[in-house]
Order: C-alpha cells, then structure tokens, then sequence
C-alpha cells in the first residue's frame, strides 16, 4: 500500500518568514495529493490540492509543487501570520480508478508562527 | 447544511465496555470515512463506505464495525474497549469519483480507561 513521509515533524518561524513542508510518497499510482490544516481541537480542511498532471498551483500565500519522477510534494507558505499556526498534513491518493477514494496521510507538521 | 456531525464530543470509556459513535452527513454524499487520529501520528482509516450496504476494512479496522443502512448515517461501533482505542475519532465525507474533498467532523476524543 501507499506509505507518505512527511518532514518537519515541528517547524518555528518568525511572523513574515515563510515556511516549507516537505511529503514524499511511495506508490506510483498516486496522482492526487491534498493537504489539510488542522488547527488545535478542530478538524481538518483541505487547504490545496495538485493533481499529478500539474506540477504546481497556487492560492495566494499557499502554494504546492509536485516532482512526480522523485515522487515528492511540498507546501509552501509565504509571508507567514499567526493564524497560520496549526498542524499540516499532506496525503496521497490514486484520485480516480480503484482505491482512488482511500487517502493516506502524513504524519503531520506542527508549525508555530512566532510574532 | 451542517455538513458532517458526530456524537459525542467526548467520552469515557471503562475497559471492555462497548459504544457507537455517531456520525451523519447532510451532504447527499456517496462516501463516507471513519479515521482516528493518535497524537504525532497522523490519521489513520479504520473504514470506509462507497454507498449504503456496502463497506469496507481501512489500514486499521480490528477491534472496530460499521454499518451503513442510509446515504447518511455511518455509525461506528467499538466493541470490548481497549486503552490502545483512547484516541480521536474522525467521520469523513466526500462525493466519490475522482479528486474528491473529504469534508471532516469535528471527531469525537474518547478514553478508555
């Protein structure tokens, strides 16, 4: 099955700065990669997505990029704000076909931006 | 639209005690999760449903069931509770198809003790 690695566990940033999250996966079938925000004692909500025929998108200060060959995916944050603290998940999936409606998570960032 | 909702918020749970956790979406949604998610480990599926009768085993179903007899309701039941089932609780809900936003409840952290 699908297995997603996702790094920095924690992440510290200075309010302005910006912040990065970094997932790899291992099943080449995967074509859909969404990530969630968490914020403390509240649910996830899909922040952004990128299909695997995109190798980047953008919305406003957020944006994703996908290397399908190294098979990895990143979260970029720009000019960080309080309210960006929470914890990220990325997650994986087929998108269409067979299992396209599993996804499997990351383990999840804790991203703490300081004022 | 309340989108997904889940019974309880909380709850205590003796070992071996049993229980079933509510979850129902208002979304006329084909597919529906239930995930638990345990501190620094991300969110893991226990089961999932493509349409009501029919569901199916996630990465982590032991010690769990489910049912799904509507579009909108899929109960989870924890039977014989265990201290390793201490953990938040997660009903999901998306279309189905292709690419699909998974709408989240706002879980349920129960405890066995």
């Amino acid at each position: 099955g699908e297995n997603v690695e996702q790094h920095p566990s924690t992440l510290s940033v200075q309010e302005g700065d910006s912040a990065v999250i970094k997932c790899t996966y291992s099943d080449s079938a995967s074509n859909y990669f969404p990530w969630y925000k968490q914020e403390l004692g509240k649910r996830p909500q899909l922040i952004i997505d990128i299909r695997s025929n995109v190798g980047e998108k953008k919305d406003q200060r957020i944006a994703v990029t996908l290397n399908k060959t190294a098979k990895h995916f990143s979260l970029h944050i720009t000019e960080t704000q309080p309210e960006d603290s929470a914890v990220y998940f990325c997650a994986a999936s087929r998108g269409s076909g067979a299992g396209s409606y599993q996804l499997t998570f990351g383990k999840g960032t804790k991203l703490s931006v300081i004022p | 639209n309340a989108g997904v909702t889940q019974t309880p918020k909380f709850r205590i749970l003796k070992i071996g005690q049993s229980m079933t956790l509510q979850c129902t979406q208002d979304m006329n949604h084909n597919y529906m999760y239930w995930y638990r998610q345990d501190p620094g480990m991300g969110l893991k599926l226990i089961y999932y449903s493509v349409g009501a009768g029919i569901t199916d085993k996630g990465e982590v179903p032991n010690g769990y069931n489910v049912s799904r007899s509507t579009t909108e309701d899929f109960p989870l039941r924890l039977e014989l509770a265990a201290p390793s089932q201490t953990s938040v609780y997660f009903c999901a809900a998306d279309r189905g198809g292709s690419y699909n936003e998974q709408f989240f409840g706002p879980g349920t952290r129960l405890t066995v003790l």
